[in-house]
């Protein structure tokens, strides 16, 4: 098993331009997450998705901030325009099971945002 | 906020000492789980507990849990340099799926 695959691990832009973050979950997980990774706020749920459909985005920070799950094998995070404060790591996490928050969850590598 | 939060942030001790880290949150909860990163990697899941539980082992791991008081705690016994790592708790809430993880604890272990 691949295990979840995020990309690109790195990313370094300009603010102001559009970023797109990739997730495969693992084979068979019927549940996404999006988190965000900083030193002043730790470990932040952005969305998630169960079978394919977003739940709970509260933690979008804002609406510069989209997801999408078109498919249970893929999924984007998109910020436009990005800014210096978006800077960070985001994790995505896909865990098997959709009822009840009992399951384990697997992150990705992480991609590592860098917004000049 | 329903965030854990890990105490103490920063812990160094010598290889072969135990370590103990604390979390306590502040709602009911379904389960908690104990996570680990290491420095520039994605959380590895180490050990769930679940409510109705107190205790459980895993290899060198000993997770405990006090509903009333709202805490768990992580030792890890025999401790090795490899288990330098940050560790995080998440609580999963009754009828949600998601985690709410906690701030963490940065574990160092000199070899």
């Amino acid at each position: 098993d691949a295990g979840v695959i995020q990309s690109p691990r790195h990313e370094v832009t300009e603010m102001g331009q559009e970023v797109t973050l990739r997730c495969k979950p693992i084979s068979g997980h019927n549940s996404l997450f999006w988190y965000r990774q900083t030193m002043m706020r730790g470990l932040e749920l952005l969305i998630y998705f169960n079978n394919n459909v977003p739940i709970d985005d509260s933690g979008m920070p804002e609406d510069r901030f989209s997801a999408k799950m078109p498919n249970a094998s893929f999924s984007t995070l998109k910020i436009q325009p990005s800014e210096p404060r978006d800077s960070a790591v985001y994790f995505c996490a896909s865990s098997k099971y959709t009822q009840g928050a009992t399951d384990t969850q697997y992150f990705g590598p992480g991609t590592r945002l860098t917004v000049l | 906020s329903q965030q854990g939060e890990e105490d103490p942030q920063a812990l160094s001790i010598q290889e072969g000492e135990n370590a103990t880290m604390n979390c306590s949150y502040k709602t009911s909860i379904n389960n908690l789980q104990w996570y680990r990163q290491n420095s520039g990697r994605g959380l590895v899941h180490l050990i769930l507990i679940r409510s109705n539980e107190r205790e459980k082992h895993s290899g060198r791991l000993r997770v405990t849990l006090d509903t009333s008081k709202k805490s768990s705690s992580l030792l890890i016994t025999a401790s090795r340099a490899a288990d330098t790592a940050s560790y995080f708790c998440a609580t999963g809430l009754s009828g949600g799926n998601q985690f709410y993880f906690g701030t963490g604890t940065s574990l160092t272990v000199i070899p």
